[in-house]
């Protein structure tokens, strides 16, 4: 059974602080992981896609993985209430044509 | 970038009809669609996986028969929902993969909202 477990939340961070979500999976074999926003009633949006340990840095968005600990986050640094959504985190097992597994999403809102 | 382009992105059927959703690629070739349900603060569910020329691959518990989808090309992919019951009430995404790698570009559209009374 190939899971990807996230804290629903909600997250409450005040605005300009750093939020932090998280996301493990089950299958050592997963290969690509991806971080997505999904506002209400909106399909996901991509925003940042991670393949190799370590750290990758876009904008106010870090993602971490550690694969040894089946581990995938994500920070966001100056949050801001625009960020308020549901973030999805989504693996993939690497094989040509298999879709993105998801989790079920963490809530984070961000007050002003 | 990528574009997909969904459509409808609402309907309202009545119990007992079918429903058509299109799922286009505009500026790429999709070898594979994938389509995703989801239901009221949960996360996407994968219903299936088509690739362009050949039958679907259905997840476990979503019935073939029900959920009809066609890969006729490699833009274009449609789901039916067949004989739409209240409980098939639902947001359905449609995924498209391009050429190019097995991480290259999962672009989704942008949702349909079905709604059977």
């Amino acid at each position: 059974q190939k899971e990807v477990e996230q804290n629903s939340g909600p997250l409450s961070v005040p605005e300009g602080a750093i939020a932090s979500l998280n996301c493990t999976y089950s299958d050592r074999g997963s290969q690509s992981f991806f971080w997505y926003r999904q506002y209400s009633g909106k399909s996901p949006e991509l925003i940042m896609s991670i393949y190799s340990n370590g750290d990758k840095e876009d904008g106010r968005f870090t993602a971490q993985l550690n694969k040894a600990s089946q581990y995938v986050s994500l920070l966001i640094r100056d949050s801001q209430p625009s960020d308020s959504a549901t973030y999805l985190c989504a693996v993939n097992l690497g094989q040509a044509g298999t879709a993105l597994i998801f989790g079920k999403g963490t809530t984070l809102s961000v007050s002003s | 970038g990528a574009v997909v382009s969904q459509h409808p992105s609402r309907v309202i059927c009545k119990s007992g009809t079918s429903v058509k959703i299109e799922c286009r690629s505009l500026d790429f070739q999709a070898t594979t669609m994938f389509w995703y349900r989801q239901f009221p603060k949960q996360s996407l569910m994968l219903m299936a996986t088509s690739n362009e020329g050949s039958k679907a691959t259905y997840e476990q518990g979503v019935e073939k028969d029900k959920f009809l989808i066609n890969h006729a090309s490699l833009t274009l992919s449609t789901l039916t929902v067949t004989s739409a019951h209240p409980e098939d009430s639902s947001f359905y995404i449609c995924s498209a993969k391009g050429q190019g790698g097995f991480n290259y570009g999962y672009t989704f559209g942008s949702g349909t909202r079905l709604t059977v009374v």
